[in-house]
């Protein structure tokens, strides 16, 4: 059974850059789990989907965060990343990565999910 | 992109079906069959329950159901349990190759 684990700073100061992590464990990104990516819920609010990244390289974005994010994978195909620059208050969320599984229209498997406030 | 449309909460008694709506446009749920939903509990991460308008994964209670008219998605509830009480999202495949979120909707078990 796929696994997916986020790690992150929990803490991030306005106007940095925040990076979190997403490790697969049980499997990979390959051919039979093409597709990934991350969403975020800020307390008390509902899921906002940030980006999507398939195991060759294609990366799709939410038009409200495309100037800020980057979604990346490691060349391992074990884990991959999040950047997203100029953070203020209202990015503070719990960060979660999935697996979107073979087509990449939905989220097959979530992680546990990261706490990440945005605070001086 | 704008967020597709769930009603705030929806409430049933135990054994009763219920029924949330998830509406949006030509561009997602009415363009393409890929709706999904999603439940989550307090504090936890959410869960696929369907997939593809009207598929469950394996492991997922028949009492779940999906279905789609239009521009709106539907996800029905058989049976309400207890433990059915959670925040359920839908979410779609949009024609900016996006995906989508609905706003989600609480259920109360009465």
């Amino acid at each position: 059974q796929l696994q997916l684990q986020e790690s992150g700073p929990g803490l991030v100061k306005p106007s940095e850059t925040l990076s979190l992590n997403c490790v697969v464990l049980g499997g990979s990104m390959s051919s039979t789990h093409p597709y990934w990516g991350w969403i975020r819920q800020p307390p008390g609010k509902g899921l906002e989907w940030i980006a999507t990244i398939s195991y060759v390289g294609h990366t799709y974005y939410n038009p409200s965060l495309r100037s800020r994010a980057t979604i990346s994978r490691d060349t391992s195909m074990s884990h991959f990343s999040l950047r997203l620059s100029s953070v203020t208050v209202a990015d503070t969320a719990v960060y979660y990565c999935a697996d979107l599984g073979i087509v990449g229209r939905d989220f097959q498997e979530w992680g546990q999910g990261t706490l990440v406030t945005v605070s001086s | 992109q704008s967020a597709l449309t769930q009603p705030a909460s929806v409430s049933g008694f135990p054994g009763q079906s219920i029924t949330i709506s998830c509406t949006g446009s030509s561009s997602d749920v009415g363009g393409y069959d890929y709706v999904s939903w999603n439940q989550q509990h307090p504090g936890k991460a959410p869960k696929l329950i369907i997939f593809d308008v009207n598929k469950r994964p394996s492991g997922v209670s028949d009492r779940f159901s999906g279905s789609k008219s239009g521009n709106t998605a539907s996800l029905t509830i058989s049976g309400l349990q207890t433990e059915d009480e959670a925040d359920y999202y839908c979410s779609s495949f949009t024609s900016s190759i996006t995906l989508v979120f609905g706003g989600g909707t609480k259920l109360t078990v009465l």
